[in-house]
């Protein structure tokens, strides 16, 4: 079945550096890949996806890119603020069904 | 807030209970989904039910089970509570529960069993 690795686990970083978190899966058959943060008390919300046709996707200062060949896909933030602060999940669709596998998660501070 | 309600907001059970999670799911969205979030598993997806019909099953056990109403609300069972089913249920909706819909989560079931 899909496996999804995300790295790094923890990610520290000044406010106005970028941000960048690194998920690889397992399953060729994939072919949509979600992100998620979650904030401290509340549900996952979803920030960004992309489709296995595009190779890269942004969102203001968000952004997304998918290697199909490599089987991994990365979230990127630029000019990362303090509420960026939070658990970022990624998550890649299994198979051709209904169903997500999702990585561990990251969690990240930004500091001021 | 993402419109989407859960009850209760902890729970706080022992070993062998049956416990009923509560889902509403956001006005206008017919499916729902049922996550299972925990230190050693992570999120995990249990099941999603699409106009009151499941449409898909994930790494729910047996010993847990789910229905959506006529109204659309959704509720989770778990029975013969295990000290490892301690962990966050979140709910989430999306309006037609097809894989690229977005998924909108609830605030979450804290579930502890003693």
């Amino acid at each position: 079945g899909e496996n999804v690795e995300q790295h790094p686990s923890t990610l520290s970083v000044q406010e106005g550096d970028s941000a960048v978190i690194k998920c690889t899966y397992s399953d060729s058959a994939s072919n949509y890949f979600p992100w998620y943060k979650q904030e401290l008390g509340k549900g996952p919300q979803l920030i960004i996806d992309i489709r296995s046709n595009v190779g890269e996707k942004k969102d203001q200062r968000i952004a997304v890119t998918l290697n199909k060949t490599a089987k991994h896909f990365s979230l990127h933030i630029t000019e990362t603020q303090p509420e960026d602060s939070a658990v970022y999940f990624c998550a890649a669709r299994e198979g051709q069904g209904f169903s997500f596998i999702f990585g561990k998660g990251t969690r990240l501070l930004v500091k001021p | 807030d993402s419109g989407v309600t859960q009850t209760p907001k902890h729970l706080i059970t022992a070993t062998g209970q049956r416990v009923t999670l509560r889902c509403s799911p956001r006005s206008g969205d017919l499916s729902v989904y049922w996550y299972q979030q925990s230190l050693d598993q992570g999120l995990q997806f249990l099941i999603q039910y699409y106009n009151g019909e499941e449409r898909a099953k994930g790494n729910i056990l047996e010993r847990f089970s789910a229905q959506q109403f006529p109204d659309l609300h959704s509720e989770l069972n778990l029975s013969s509570l295990e000290l490892g089913d301690s962990a966050l249920y979140f709910c989430a909706s999306s309006v037609a529960g097809t894989v690229t819909d977005t998924q909108y989560f609830g605030p979450g079931t804290r579930l502890t069993v003693l």
